[in-house]
């Protein structure tokens, strides 16, 4: 069955500095994987996808996202973090249905905070 | 455009009430999704229709909850009676084609008391 894992609750960073959020996967077949960003009192925000091609995939707002198959992760990534950065992050992978459907499994989410 | 539009905001009610949710897609997304996101659950997918037919529904937690898509541009999610265990963020996200992105608007904060 397709999972998606969130090890951490809560990101902290600094101002500046990089930041990763961590994903792992279980999936049978060929992933397709998403991230999505969650403001407060917001609906979800779509970042970046990755179902074919390069490992490293760019993403909305400076945020990329390296696939790594052999460790079945798909972290999100950013060499600068924001202030406004901080909000929900959530990683999803897509689970097939039959019939040619799919769904997204969406993860726990981790919080990202960044301190000035 | 608009974005994915749901209504109403807010909705605070007595438990054994009826509940409507109401949401318009984005034009010419042929996939609509109702999510429910709770602290203990997390984002949870309900129900989604495809061309304005129900394709997966697993998700629903009981008969007390029903979801209609009478046409491409507006679905409803009715929670008759509903209970305060329904208390939760209810969001509506639709897409574009298979696999693709889905844009989800800015929810429903329901409180059953």
């Amino acid at each position: 069955a397709q999972s998606v894992a969130q090890p951490e609750d809560q990101v902290n960073v600094a101002e500046g500095n990089p930041l990763t959020v961590k994903c792992t996967y279980s999936v049978s077949g060929n992933p397709y994987l998403f991230w999505y960003v969650q403001y407060p009192n917001r609906g979800l925000q779509f970042l970046l996808k990755y179902i074919t091609g390069d490992n490293l995939v760019k993403g909305s707002y400076g945020f990329e996202a390296e696939f790594n198959k052999s460790q079945t992760s798909f972290h999100l990534k950013k060499p600068s973090a924001l202030v406004s950065d901080s909000a929900l992050y959530f990683c999803a992978v897509r689970a097939p249905l039959g019939g040619g459907y799919n769904k997204l499994i969406f993860g726990a989410g981790t919080r990202l905070a960044v301190h000035p | 455009d608009a974005g994915v539009i749901q209504s109403p905001r807010h909705e605070v009610t007595e438990m054994g009430q009826e509940v409507t949710l109401r949401c318009k897609p984005i034009s010419g997304h042929d996939y609509l999704f109702w999510y429910r996101q709770t602290m203990m659950r997390g984002l949870e997918l309900l129900i989604y229709f495809n061309n304005n037919v129900p394709i997966d529904d697993s998700g629903m937690p009981e008969d007390r909850f029903s979801a209609k898509m009478p046409n491409a541009s507006f679905s409803t999610l009715k929670i008759q009676p509903s209970e305060p265990r329904d208390s939760a963020v209810y969001f509506c996200a639709s897409s574009f084609l298979r696999d693709n992105e889905q844009f989800f608007g800015p929810g429903t904060r329901l409180t059953v008391l």
